[in-house]
């Protein structure tokens, strides 16, 4: 089943715009991570957030995580045409489960409009 | 670059036949995973390694798969008698214990092998 669920599926946005993209998870978790994934290619390890932080930066990157709520959000800001992608999150089980198998959602498309 | 490497990069074969795909990891990375991602859907995790340690199978893992990785560095996929349903991208990740031991590491992806199956 899914652990992550992103939040919008699709996104559509102008060069130099923000977009914030969301993901709710079930259960329990130790990080959640953010990865980005270019047409047909592999994944991009973006941004690791511990279950005991709520806030995290990298570059125009801003991720935050609301453990009450089992949800995160990625916003990337001053978007460039280079970052359409597709945004996937992935949490592990937390305690009493794996913490090294990743569960992904469905990702959010992401395009950026020159 | 010292990243994950995955070969072949693109599969085509024709249902029934055996095929294998090889991951070579990072290095220093002791933890290897496959991974399976169909068209408009997450990556789905498959397996894990540790070192030359085959420690979790998911249930996705048909009779018809198997994983290995004999001396705890590259790691061969082989899927037996291919159906239709198995096309898909295969990815391979690769990561290395954090200090505490307790939290999930980083895991960083090869550019997957997409295999079609006619």
């Amino acid at each position: 089943s899914q652990q992550g669920e992103e939040d919008p599926q699709a996104l559509s946005i102008q060069e130099g715009e923000n977009a914030t993209m969301n993901c709710s998870y079930k259960t329990s978790i130790n990080n959640l991570q953010w990865y980005r994934q270019n047409s047909g290619r592999g994944l991009v390890h973006l941004i690791l957030i511990r279950s005991n932080e709520r806030e995290k930066h990298s570059g125009r990157l801003r991720v935050t995580l609301d453990t009450s709520k089992k949800s995160s959000s990625l916003l990337i800001t001053a978007s460039r045409a280079a970052d359409t992608a597709s945004y996937f999150c992935a949490t592990d089980r937390g305690s009493g489960g794996s913490n090294y198998k990743l569960t992904f959602g469905k990702g959010t498309l992401l395009t950026v409009n020159p | 670059d010292t990243g994950v490497s995955q070969n072949p990069r693109h599969k085509i074969t024709k249902r029934g036949q055996n095929v294998t795909f090889r991951c070579d990891p990072i290095s220093e990375h002791n933890r290897l995973y496959w991974y399976r991602q169909t068209l408009g859907q997450g990556p789905e995790f498959l397996t894990y390694f540790q070192n030359e340690a085959q420690l979790e199978k998911s249930r996705l893992l048909s009779d018809r798969f198997s994983a290995e990785r004999p001396k705890g560095s590259f790691s061969t996929l082989e899927i037996q008698r291919t159906e239709q349903g198995d096309s898909a991208m295969y990815l391979c990740a690769s990561s290395s214990p954090s200090s505490s031991g307790r939290v999930t590491d980083t895991q960083y992806f090869g550019p997957g092998t997409r295999l079609t199956v006619l």
